[in-house]
């Protein structure tokens, strides 16, 4: 079944740690985002990738990396975590002429 | 500036009543509008997908319009059901970015209580 994974959903780590969060699509899609969301505020976007090898900084700016190997794989690493980055991480992908973006489950970050 | 706005920014109901979301975005040059329902901790989903050339489109109990003039859209919700409890997005696409430039509005928190 095509579908979009992220992991972990949830993960609660200490000031400083190395984090690297998954994200996996079956649908073949070439375009892949990540969006970072705050408790009742809007989506923004954090990175973007046209497809492997391309990754792109989004509109919010992030201290987060990304890289993309394969076109189904899309993580995001965070080098040294503070508690700023605590957030919900949204992983997504979308089909080359529809636009319309298909969203994973996302992951619960909280940095103590 | 790109915005979209929505209203209210939460809402409780009875379950079994109809209500109304609404969305107003200054997104230019427009490509389509989509209405998204996001539970608690999980990735939106989309309900409904609009171009500028509709102005009603439904599926199943949620029917969304669009005023392409007015840059105005809504949702409507009827005989609501305590699973119709989420967030609900209002998500503009910019006709002008290869990318598939999305503007996401705060949401709308719908509450329906039993």
């Amino acid at each position: 079944e095509a579908d979009i994974y992220q992991t972990p959903r949830y993960l609660v780590i200490g000031t400083g740690k190395k984090i690297t969060l998954e994200c996996s699509q079956t649908m073949g899609h070439d375009k892949m985002y990540w969006y970072q969301q705050d408790p009742g505020m809007e989506l923004h976007l954090i990175h973007y990738s046209y497809g492997v090898n391309s990754t792109e900084k989004g509109d919010l700016s992030s201290e987060s990396t990304v890289s993309r190997i394969r076109t189904e794989h899309f993580p995001l690493t965070l080098e040294s975590a503070r508690p700023s980055h605590t957030s919900q991480y949204l992983c997504a992908s979308s089909e080359p002429s529809y636009n319309e973006q298909f969203f994973g489950p996302g992951t619960r970050l909280t940095v103590l | 500036k790109n915005q979209v706005e929505q209203s209210p920014q939460s809402l409780i109901i009875l379950e079994g009543k109809n209500c109304t979301l609404q969305c107003n975005y200054t997104v230019s040059p427009f490509s389509n509008l989509r209405w998204y329902k996001q539970d608690t901790g999980r990735g939106p989903v989309s309900l409904t997908i609009m171009t500028f050339s509709e102005n009603t489109k439904s599926n199943g109990r949620y029917t969304a319009t669009l005023d392409a003039d007015t840059k105005q859209s809504s949702l409507h919700i009827t005989a609501s059901q305590l699973s119709d409890s989420a967030s609900y997005i209002c998500v503009v696409t910019d006709r002008g970015s290869t990318l598939g430039r999305l503007y996401f509005g705060r949401g709308t928190q719908l509450t329906v209580w039993p």
